[in-house]
């Protein structure tokens, strides 16, 4: 199946920095690209969804200015965590959307464990 | 209208049972339905999907079960094993590069 490659997998980080997460697709053109968070034994919730080129558009309630996503190509989004602070400790993953056949279909990332102490 | 309705949210199913998790949906206009499974720490991973112009489709031991008129749909895992044993998410989408909107999620335990 299609690889969709996720770093760093798990980062710790003081309060006040920021982070970067990449999520690349490795054997396919990901035009669109889904970043989510998931707290421990709850679902997905969806943060924002990012097209190639285009400027990302975030969910209710998702603070743009706090999480900046940037899809530079087909194959690589990033997700930045500005002035990161303990509340934003949480389980992000993302997704890339290929096309096969006449089903869009959608690869997970392995996610990345963010811990801000 | 976005939401996507799974139960149960857990489930204990003996080795060699049979598991299955139920979902409901409102949107008529999904048309993509797939089902992830992700262990602890990891992220989910695409199992098996369906669009509603088919009734059931069967991979291995995972089959999908798809009511269009009663807006539901069903994963039965055949065999369970120990193995299976992990947090399963349903999931719907509309058209090609819509969005997941995704189930609450199951966490399945088999006893071995």
């Amino acid at each position: 199946g299609a690889v969709v490659s996720q770093h760093p997998s798990r980062v710790i980080c003081k309060s006040g920095t920021s982070v970067k997460i990449e999520c690349r697709s490795l054997d396919f053109q990901a035009t669109t690209m889904f970043w989510y968070r998931q707290f421990p034994k709850q679902s997905l919730m969806l943060m924002a969804t990012s097209n190639e080129g285009s400027k990302a558009t975030y969910e209710q309630g998702v603070e743009k200015d706090k999480f900046l996503i940037n899809h530079a190509s087909l194959t690589l989004s990033t997700l930045t965590v500005t002035s990161a602070h303990p509340e934003d400790s949480s389980f992000y993953i993302c997704s890339a959307r290929g096309t096969r056949g006449d089903t869009g279909w959608t690869f997970f990332g392995q996610g990345t464990r963010l811990t801000v102490v | 209208q976005q939401q996507v309705k799974q139960s149960p949210q857990s489930l204990i199913v003996q080795k060699g049972g049979i598991s299955i998790i139920n979902c409901a949906y409102e949107n008529t206009a999904f048309d993509y339905f797939p089902w992830y499974q992700q262990f602890p720490g990891k992220g989910p991973a695409l199992l098996i999907a369906i669009r509603p112009d088919v009734s059931e489709k069967k991979e291995g031991r995972f089959t999908i079960s798809f009511n269009k008129s009663a807006k539901q749909f069903s994963l039965h895992i055949m065999d369970s094993q120990p193995g299976d044993s992990a947090t399963y998410f349903c999931a719907a989408s509309r058209g090609r590069g819509g969005k997941l909107i995704f189930g609450q999620g199951t966490e399945l335990s088999v006893k071995p």
